[in-house]
């Protein structure tokens, strides 16, 4: 079945720290894919995103780059902040209308 | 441009009572409808989705049900809630009809069943 698999945290890093989050996937075809922040208390929002083999997402200084021979979308930045501080979730669609399949989350913390 | 609401933003109810969460969408028709739920140190779990008025897709069997009485209006129940039921449970919706289609999320319910 469909599924998707990232690395669990905390994560720990100091500011100005380059960071890499992995996130491989499991699914039939060519699912979208996706990365979702958390900030506590809050809902989830989309980061970016890729439709397409080789296609790369960005916002705020983040970067996704979809690998279809590795089924990898790792999340990569090249200097974090504290304000980066929270729970980063990696998705897959497969088109249609059921939903995403997300990963667990990876809680991320950025030390001053 | 769209937004969603989601109702109440925390909620403490005793094992046995009933529940009922609403999320209503804005500036857009016919979404496609999600409920997610988030228990502690897992990811999101997909319960009930729906394309259209009256239309609800279960995904895990359990407690809880869905229902979409308007176009932009989700609801999620539960005649009798069980300990596990506490999470956090988001709202999401998507364009209906239109193939990857991002979810955008509400911001959530923090339900504790005691």
């Amino acid at each position: 079945g469909n599924s998707v698999t990232q690395m669990e945290g905390p994560v720990t890093l100091s500011e100005e720290a380059f960071l890499t989050i992995n996130c491989t996937y499991t699914a039939t075809g060519y699912p979208s894919l996706f990365w979702y922040v958390q900030y506590p208390g809050e809902g989830l929002q989309l980061l970016l995103k890729a439709t397409k083999a080789d296609d790369k997402g960005s916002n705020k200084g983040f970067e996704a780059t979809y690998r279809k021979e590795t089924t990898s979308f790792h999340l990569e930045k090249g200097s974090v902040q504290v304000s980066d501080s929270a729970v980063y979730f990696c998705a897959h669609q497969g088109g249609g209308a059921d939903g995403l399949t997300f990963g667990k989350g990876t809680h991320l913390i950025i030390q001053p | 441009s769209q937004t969603i609401h989601q109702w109440p933003a925390t909620l403490v109810q005793p094992v046995g009572s009933p529940l009922s969460l609403e999320c209503t969408v804005e500036g857009t028709s016919n979404p496609n409808l999600y409920w997610y739920r988030q228990a502690a140190g897992r990811g999101l779990q997909l319960l009930f989705y729906s394309v259209g008025i009256g239309q609800i897709s279960s995904e895990v069997p359990q407690n809880l049900s869905a229902s979409r009485p308007q176009d932009r209006q989700f609801i999620l129940s539960s005649k009798k809630l069980l300990l596990s039921d506490s999470g956090f449970y988001l709202c999401a919706w998507s364009v209906g009809q239109v193939d990857n289609s991002p979810l955008h999320f509400g911001n959530g319910t923090r339900l504790t069943v005691t």
